[in-house]
C-alpha cells in the first residue's frame, strides 16, 4: 500500500527564517509527486509536480526537490502570506491516476 | 477560466437523511475525482470518472455512496442514508488528462448529526 508521511506536522517560523518541509514516501512505481497548498476553508491549490529523482522546481519563495525516497519543499525568506497547510501527494502504480496524500504540514509565519 | 465549483459549501443533516453534493469541473476536463477528508485524517480518494464512465471507484466506503456523471459534465455524489461517520469535507477535483495536475474545488463540509 502506498504511504506518504509529512514532517513536521506543524512549523512556526519568523518572517525571513528559511526552512524545509519533508515528504517521505513508500510507493510501488512512482509516477509523480505533487505539492499543494491549502488555506483554511479552501481546497488544495496546486504548486508543483515532480516526476523523477533529481528534479527541482521553483516558484517565488518555494523550491521543491525530489529523491528516490523523499521530497523537500524549501521555503526561502518566508512571509506571513506563506502561512498555510502544505500537502504532499503521490501518484503511483500503473493504470491509476489517483493521488495518495500525506496529512500535511501546517506552516505559520509570524511577522 | 472558471475553476472547479462545488455545491453546497456546507450541509448539516440528520442521521438517516439523504444528501447530494454537486461538482462542476473545469470545462474540457474529462477526468473528475472525488476525495474526502475526515477530521484528523489525510485526504482520501473516493472515485475517478473519465467522462461519464467510472474508471476507479475503489475508494468508495460502502453502497450508501452513489456517484454519477451524466453526460460527462457535472457530477453528483449522493449519500443515502447518511451516518455519523460520513461527516467530513468532500472535495472534487478535475484534470485534463489522468497524468496531469488535478485542480480542486473548495470542498463541501458535511456534518451528520
Amino acid at each position: 500500500e502506498d504511504q506518504v508521511t509529512q514532517s513536521p506536522e506543524a512549523l512556526r517560523l519568523q518572517e525571513g527564517e528559511s526552512s524545509s518541509l519533508n515528504c517521505s514516501y513508500t510507493v510501488s512505481g512512482l509516477r509523480g509527486l505533487f505539492w499543494y497548498r491549502q488555506d483554511p476553508g479552501k481546497g488544495p491549490e496546486f504548486l508543483f509536480t515532480l516526476y523523477s529523482a533529481g528534479e527541482e522546481k521553483e516558484k517565488e519563495r518555494l523550491k521543491a526537490t525530489l529523491t528516490k525516497k523523499e521530497s523537500f519543499l524549501h521555503i526561502t525568506a518566508p512571509k506571513p502570506e506563506d502561512s498555510a497547510t502544505y500537502l504532499c501527494a503521490v501518484q503511483a502504480g500503473s493504470g491509476y491516476s489517483t493521488l495518495t496524500f500525506g496529512k500535511g504540514t501546517m506552516l505559520l509565519v509570524s511577522p | 477560466e472558471a475553476g472547479v465549483t462545488q455545491f453546497p459549501s456546507h450541509s448539516v443533516i440528520e442521521k438517516g437523511q439523504t444528501v447530494t453534493l454537486r461538482c462542476d469541473p473545469i470545462s474540457g476536463h474529462d477526468n473528475l475525482y472525488w476525495y474526502r477528508r475526515v477530521m484528523g485524517k489525510e485526504i482520501k480518494f473516493l472515485l475517478h470518472f473519465v467522462k461519464e464512465s467510472k474508471q476507479d471507484e475503489s475508494g468508495m466506503p460502502n453502497n450508501r455512496f452513489l456517484a454519477e456523471r451524466t453526460g460527462g459534465t457535472y457530477s453528483t455524489l449522493k449519500v443515502q442514508p447518511a451516518e455519523l461517520e460520513d461527516s467530513g469535507v468532500y472535495f472534487c477535483a478535475s484534470s485534463r488528462t489522468p497524468n496531469t495536475e488535478a485542480f480542486f474545488g473548495q470542498g463541501t463540509r458535511l456534518t451528520v448529526v
